[in-house]
């Protein structure tokens, strides 16, 4: 089953530093979501990119996807205090509505 | 609009014991998803409702693990006797359309169970 995996797993930074996390998948998809988690509470959708699309950017999010090589980057750049952390990539395939998760990464932004 | 809404956020319960947590999604959003991710694991999908319909439930662990969606509006997830293996944190999500629109799922805040 497809399945999205988070590397690295944790990730401490600066403010202002860039933080990159890459998340690989294993079966063809129809489309890769990234996920963020404050603590205690709920999943906030960041950004959907389709599996015919290589780039897409929303504010300070940057996200690639590269479909041969079963890959995603998140890249946040200029990272704050409040984007302290975990961020989970979730892949959705055709034919069903299910998302499969990645076990996350934890970000830790340092004021 | 209001989010997505589930209740309890946490619950401690004795292995053996029922619990009943609930999910009350964005109005108008046909599509309700449960997830949950048992510690240190990988957040999983158990089941998404269309309305009030199943429409899929491969997700769904075991029998003692029953999701009810009455008259298409909120849902509850019961597990009936409760394991030790089944704590967690069990996800609550809703969308009007499948999901792979630019707004992706909207998620609760989650329920955080705890069975000892």
């Amino acid at each position: 089953s497809q399945q999205g995996e988070e590397d690295p797993q944790a990730l401490s930074i600066q403010e202002g530093e860039n933080a990159t996390m890459n998340c690989s998948y294993k079966t063809s998809i129809n489309n890769l979501q990234w996920y963020r988690q404050n603590s205690g509470r709920g999943l906030v959708h960041l950004i959907l990119i389709r599996s015919n699309e290589r780039e897409k950017h929303s504010g300070r999010l940057r996200v690639t996807l590269d479909t041969s090589k079963k890959s995603s980057s998140l890249l946040i750049t200029a990272s704050r205090a409040a984007d302290t952390a975990s961020y989970f990539c979730a892949t959705g395939r055709r034919g069903n509505n299910r998302l499969a998760f990645g076990k996350g990464n934890q970000v830790v932004v340092i004021p | 609009e209001a989010g997505v809404t589930q209740f309890p956020s946490h619950s401690v319960i004795e292995k053996g014991q029922t619990v009943t947590l609930r999910c009350d999604p964005i109005s108008g959003h046909d599509n309700l998803y449960w997830y949950r991710r048992v510690m240190g694991k990988e957040i999983k999908f158990l089941l998404h409702f269309v309305k009030e319909s199943k429409q899929d439930e491969s997700g769904m662990p075991n029998n003692r693990f029953l999701a009810e969606r009455t008259g298409g509006t909120y849902s509850t997830l019961k597990v009936q006797p409760a394991e030790l293996e089944d704590s967690g944190v069990y996800f609550c999500a809703s969308s009007q359309d499948l999901g792979t629109g630019v707004r992706g799922y909207t998620f609760g805040s989650g329920t955080r169970l705890t069975v000892v």
